[in-house]
């Protein structure tokens, strides 16, 4: 157990929604990250928050967004959902230099 | 930029033999470090080992070492004494001082045979 909490675990959206993905991170990690994981696209960077501020950004479409939250949980908001939207999402917390991922969310649009 | 190569897509090894996963990167930078996630089939992302391009040891954890090889721009993972729960993908992934997200390769799929 990585200590990282996502939720939920499976989702099966139509074309056009909205979902919203949630990251508890490891106890005392300021950091967190989001990241995709597709067949065609590989793993790709979305996002980072430290401390409830956008430090990084990554390869994230402009219909996704994030927030990281004064209790350090983030969410990953995704709207106007297409198919190739369908991926495994991951989130991850730091401390100092290893990242440790979350089971991850397995979105698919429909 | 940086950009991580695994060069085998799959590999087959036999249980209880030693394997040695490639991974090369390209840097431009002094400072960075470098990981190795596994991902079972059930899909979680674990974090297996971790090498700062300032070691200047191979770093170990457990059946797993890292074969850093600074000049070669190399840092492949070896795993002693290969077990069935080995089998899975697995990932070489980089990040440099002041950015912190991970750049991974495509992955190599392990497995082990009985």
């Amino acid at each position: 157990d990585s200590g990282v909490t996502q939720t939920p675990k499976h989702l099966i959206t139509a074309t056009g929604q909205r979902v919203t993905l949630r990251c508890s991170p490891r106890s005392g990690d300021l950091s967190v990250y989001w990241y995709q994981q597709s067949l065609d696209q590989g793993l790709q960077f979305l996002i980072q928050y430290y401390n409830g501020e956008e430090r990084a950004k990554g390869n994230i479409l402009e219909r996704f967004s994030a927030q990281q939250f004064p209790d350090l949980h983030s969410e990953l908001n995704l709207s106007s959902l297409e198919l190739g939207d369908s991926a495994l999402y991951f989130c991850a917390s730091s401390a100092n230099t290893e990242a440790f991922f979350g089971q991850g969310t397995r979105l698919t649009v429909v | 930029a940086q950009k991580i190569t695994q060069t085998q897509p799959g590999m087959f090894v036999q249980e209880k033999e030693a394997v040695t996963l490639d991974c090369t990167y390209d840097t431009s930078d002094q400072s960075y470090g470098l990981f190795w996630y596994k991902q079972p089939s059930s899909g979680e992302m674990i974090f297996l080992i971790y090498q700062g391009s300032y070691d200047e040891q191979n770093a170990t954890e457990g059946r797993y070492s890292l074969n850093f090889q600074k000049a070669r721009k190399s840092a492949n993972l070896v795993i002693s004494a290969s077990q069935l729960g080995d089998s899975a993908m697995y990932f070489c992934a980089m990040t440099h001082f002041g950015n912190e997200k991970l750049t991974f390769g495509t992955g190599t799929r392990l497995t082990i045979i009985p």
